[in-house]
């Protein structure tokens, strides 16, 4: 089964507005990352977060990670049209670096 | 110049067939990967080499065969071809070690009619 869940699956917000996107995952992990997908293209890397790390930044990007919680969120600030996306989080628990992705959430952001 | 790439990009084909998947990262990554992603979008992983070798095969058909000619590239070639096997397939790299990243191909949208 798919390790990482997220929510919301749907997420439809204003340009200039804050999108917050949330993973949970069910075992121990090294990282989680993220990712984004644009419609009908590959994934591309937004940001990756240690176990050990709880919070990291990059741009317009915040990750937060709870690994008592088993959770993560992404938030992204100022969002752009550009923005609209498919957001993944995948989890890499050390077994051959395999990534272990959540269902995502389609960001819709309406200029 | 593209990190990773494959090819085709499109493959529509009939059951039964045979076709194959090419991947080719110039990252100098030792590790490449197949994803599987289905029509509700979940990605799933299907093999992982390191340097020419098997390390992950995820429960994947024997109908799919993985051949990883040197470290730079990964072919997928799959056979007998199922109406299941619909999806978009993705080639990845990485560094391989701990906490890297991975680098998607554009991914190859595979039809079976």
């Amino acid at each position: 089964s798919q390790q990482g869940e997220e929510d919301p699956q749907a997420l439809s917000i204003q340009e200039g507005e804050n999108a917050t996107m949330n993973c949970s995952y069910k075992t121990s992990i090294n990282n989680l990352q993220w990712y984004r997908q644009n419609s009908g293209r590959g994934l591309v890397h937004l940001i990756l977060i240690r176990s050990n790390e709880r919070e990291k930044h990059s741009g317009r990007l915040r990750v937060t990670l709870d690994t008592s919680k088993k959770s993560s969120s992404l938030l992204i600030t100022a969002s752009r049209a550009a923005d609209t996306a498919s957001y993944f989080c995948a989890t890499d628990a050390g077994y051959g670096n395999k990534l272990v992705f959540g269902a995502g959430t389609i960001l819709r952001v309406k200029s | 110049d593209t990190a990773v790439s494959q090819t085709p990009k499109y493959l529509v084909t009939q059951m039964g067939n045979d076709k194959s998947i090419k991947c080719e990262q110039n990252l100098g990554h030792d590790t490449m990967y197949w994803y599987k992603q289905d029509s509700k979008k979940f990605l799933k992983i299907m093999f992982s080499y390191n340097n020419k070798e098997l390390i992950i095969n995820e429960t994947v058909p024997n109908r799919f065969s993985p051949k990883s000619p040197d470290k730079a590239h990964l072919n997928l070639h799959i056979n007998s071809l199922e109406l299941g096997d619909s999806a978009v397939y993705f080639c990845a790299s990485s560094h391989g070690g701990t906490n890297t990243e991975a680098f998607f191909g554009q991914g190859t949208r595979l039809t079976v009619v």
